[in-house]
């Protein structure tokens, strides 16, 4: 079982839609999780982490973590073509374990 | 890319032919990470380094070495390439804190 699981997806919605991205997790020891967006044939990119369970909003995107269920989600409010990337969501403890990635295509 | 420059960008080597690839920083990070991507397990961890001669293995570190004798500079080597190797390459740097940046990535394919 890996350790950070996620719908590759790929996932289509309209532009000004709000997105949905679903990651589950299976280490308890995990405290920190984190959000990363991948443009095609480019490096991924941080958006945003957050700590133990909660919310963390910035501007359009909201992160997401329920520790008891394991369940960890990023929203994206109002989305917009050039949202259109991989998302991939990740946690560490003693190292970086990452998903496996959802493919986003958001249609103007 | 945050300062970060990987060689070579694309590589197609024979296997059994030794490869390394090259990570470079301009941003005096401490961290220093070489991840492989593949479709259906996304980014996994091979190697790391916290400092000037200091690595550590990650999930995937069998048939890969690295070296890191100067801070800007993160070596991966491959001495004996594999078909199983052929992948994304990616360098990620970092500080003590959990933000990653990771480099442009260099597309190596094993025949």
């Amino acid at each position: 079982q890996k350790e950070v699981e996620q719908d590759p997806g790929p996932l289509s919605v309209p532009e000004g839609a709000i997105v949905s991205l679903n990651c589950t997790y299976s280490n308890s020891a995990f405290q920190y999780f984190m959000w990363y967006r991948q443009y095609s044939r480019k490096g991924p990119e941080l958006l945003m982490y957050t700590y133990s369970s909660g919310n963390k909003e910035d501007g359009r995107f909201t992160a997401q973590v329920d520790k008891s269920s394991k369940y960890i989600s990023l929203f994206i409010r109002d989305s917009q073509p050039s949202d259109s990337a991989t998302y991939l969501c990740a946690s560490t403890s003693n190292q970086f374990y990452f998903g496996t990635g959802t493919s986003l295509t958001v249609i103007p | 890319d945050a300062g970060i420059t990987q060689s070579p960008r694309h590589k197609v080597t024979e296997t059994g032919t030794p490869v390394t690839l090259r990570c470079h920083q301009t941003e005096n990070h401490r961290y220093m990470y070489w991840y492989r991507q593949d479709p259906g397990h996304g980014l996994r961890l091979i190697h790391y380094s916290y400092g000037v001669k200091d690595t550590d293995k990650g999930e995937v570190s069998d048939g890969y070495s690295v070296s890191r004798s100067k801070t800007e500079d993160f070596l991966l080597t491959l001495e004996s390439a594999t078909s199983s190797q052929t992948s994304v390459y990616f360098c990620a740097i970092g500080g003590t804190g959990l933000e990653q940046y990771f480099g442009p990535g260099t597309r190596l394919t094993v025949t």
